[in-house]
C-alpha cells in the first residue's frame, strides 16, 4: 500500500536537544497529522494541520503543513526522556468514503538522559 | 467504553489456521477502521465501516481477509488459511464522524504471530 516518505528513520539525541523530522508525499492531502506510538500501544494523535502553510504548536511540539500540500515537518524542542517513541506522519483526504489515513514509516526517537 | 478495546492482545496461530480478531469501538462512534502494522512500518489501511456496512475495503490484501460489523458496534476481522506473512499488529480505530482526524482513536492492537 501507499506510504509517505518520512525521514530520518531514527534519531539518537541528548536530552535537551531539539529534534526535527519531515514527511513528503507524491500526492496532496487536505490534512496532515502527526502521531506518536509507544511500545505495545496504538498511535496517539499529537497535532493535526488543516491548511497549507499552517503552523501549529502543542507544548514543545510544532508542526507545519507545507505550501504544496505534499509535505509536513514536526519539531520537538528541548527533548526529554519521555519523548522516546516512534513518530508517524499521516495524510488524510476526508469527505465521502475517503477516511483512511496514509502513514509514513516512522521516525524512531531515542533520548539519552 | 473509555477507549477502543481489542482482543486478544496477542495471538499465536499455526500456518493454515483461521483466526478472528475483535474490536470494541468507543461507544457512539459510527466509523470503524482496521489497519495492519508490520514490523518497522507505519500502519496500513485495510477496511473502513460506516455503521454496519463496509464503506471502503480496498486495503484488504486478498480474499482470505474479511471483516464484519453486524450491529454497527463491535467488529471482527477474520483471516482464513493464515500465512506467515500475515504476522503483524492489527490495529482498530474508531471515530464519531467519518474521515475527520479528531476523535480518531486507536486501540492497542492485536499482535498476530503465524508460526
Amino acid at each position: 500500500g501507499q506510504q509517505l516518505n518520512q525521514s530520518p528513520q531514527s534519531m539518537f539525541i541528548q536530552e535537551g536537544e531539539d529534534v526535527s523530522m519531515n514527511c513528503t508525499s507524491s500526492s496532496i492531502f487536505n490534512t496532515w497529522l502527526w502521531y506518536k506510538q509507544e511500545p505495545g500501544e496504538g498511535p496517539v494523535l499529537l497535532i493535526a494541520l488543516y491548511k497549507a502553510g499552517e503552523l501549529t504548536s502543542n507544548g514543545r511540539l510544532t508542526a507545519q503543513f507545507g505550501i504544496t500540500r505534499k509535505d509536513s515537518f514536526l519539531n520537538i524542542s528541548a527533548s526529554i526522556p519521555s519523548d522516546v517513541g516512534i513518530y508517524f506522519c499521516a495524510g488524510l483526504n476526508y469527505g465521502g468514503s475517503q477516511g483512511n489515513l496514509i502513514f509514513g514509516k516512522g521516525t524512531k526517537l531515542s533520548v539519552k538522559p | 467504553g473509555a477507549g477502543v478495546s481489542q482482543t486478544p492482545s496477542n495471538k499465536v496461530t499455526e500456518k493454515g489456521k483461521y483466526v478472528e480478531l475483535r474490536c470494541d469501538p468507543i461507544s457512539g462512534h459510527t466509523a470503524l477502521y482496521w489497519y495492519r502494522q508490520s514490523l518497522g512500518q507505519g500502519p496500513e489501511f485495510l477496511i473502513y465501516f460506516q455503521g454496519t456496512g463496509a464503506a471502503d475495503d480496498s486495503g484488504l490484501p486478498n480474499d482470505r481477509f474479511f471483516a464484519v460489523r453486524p450491529e454497527g458496534s463491535v467488529s471482527t476481522l477474520k483471516i482464513q488459511r493464515t500465512e506467515r506473512g500475515d504476522s503483524a499488529v492489527y490495529l482498530c480505530a474508531s471515530s464519531q464522524t467519518p474521515g475527520t482526524p479528531y476523535g480518531y482513536t486507536f486501540g492497542s492492537g492485536t499482535r498476530l504471530t503465524v508460526v
